[in-house]
């Protein structure tokens, strides 16, 4: 068990541009979840995945957002035409059904800064 | 969604009992109260997770009345490695719907000397 896995650690983009994340889950945890956390504030629920069937948004996600799991393995996070608002810690984490039900693992996240 | 309200800060000195409460009035009866700890510039880790009276494990205890309308996090003998963010978490675990987990601001505990 390695643990989950973000790429990168750090992004600092130009506003407009466009973003990919990278998130590798421990093996054969079925969920993947994606969060954001700003200053101050706790996570901030994203999106999840079962497997590759993207279940459910957040109404934060706006369009510029989309997230994919081909195959259920790792997954990605694509912002486009960032914004200064956009400039926080994007945190994955992965669960599976065990002892504790869904206990959620998290990565180390990625941050962001758009300038 | 069960909202939850935590303190915003605690301090504590290394070897104290440090009590961390956390109101969730509207609880619903699937929900379970989930506490994480998470240091700077890392994600969250999972302490402890109960649905009624006590849990105890390795690290902490978590106390929940009979009403479950708040919950109480208990380290025992807390060190400085322990200075961290406290966050409570209230949901219904068994489905795992992510949207039914919310973090609030969670408590920074602050360990000295």
């Amino acid at each position: 068990d390695t643990g989950v896995s973000q790429d990168p650690r750090h992004k600092i983009t130009k506003r407009g541009q466009n973003v990919t994340f990278r998130c590798d889950p421990i093996s054969e945890h079925n969920r993947l979840y994606w969060y954001r956390q700003t200053l101050g504030q706790g996570p901030e629920f994203l999106t999840y995945f079962q497997n590759e069937a993207q279940l459910e948004k957040s109404r934060l996600l706006s369009d510029r957002f989309s997230a994919e799991r081909p195959k259920g393995s790792f997954s990605t996070l694509e912002i486009q035409r960032t914004e200064q608002g956009d400039s926080a810690m994007y945190l994955c984490a992965s669960s599976h059904r065990g002892a504790r039900g869904y206990e959620q693992y998290f990565g180390p996240g990625t941050r962001l800064t758009v300038t | 969604l069960a909202k939850t309200t935590q303190p915003i800060s605690m301090d504590s000195y290394e070897g104290q009992e440090v009590n961390i409460t956390c109101s969730h009035n509207n609880i619903a009866t699937n929900d379970y109260i989930t506490w994480y700890q998470q240091f700077p510039s890392q994600g969250p880790r999972f302490i402890i997770q109960g649905y009624k009276t006590k849990v105890t494990n390795e690290v902490a205890s978590l106390f929940i009345p009979a009403d479950r309308k708040s919950s109480t996090l208990s380290l025992p003998r807390v060190s400085l490695s322990d200075t961290a963010v406290y966050y409570c978490l209230v949901g219904d675990i068994l489905t795992g719907g992510g949207n039914k987990l919310t973090f609030g601001t969670g408590t920074q505990l602050k360990v000295e000397l």
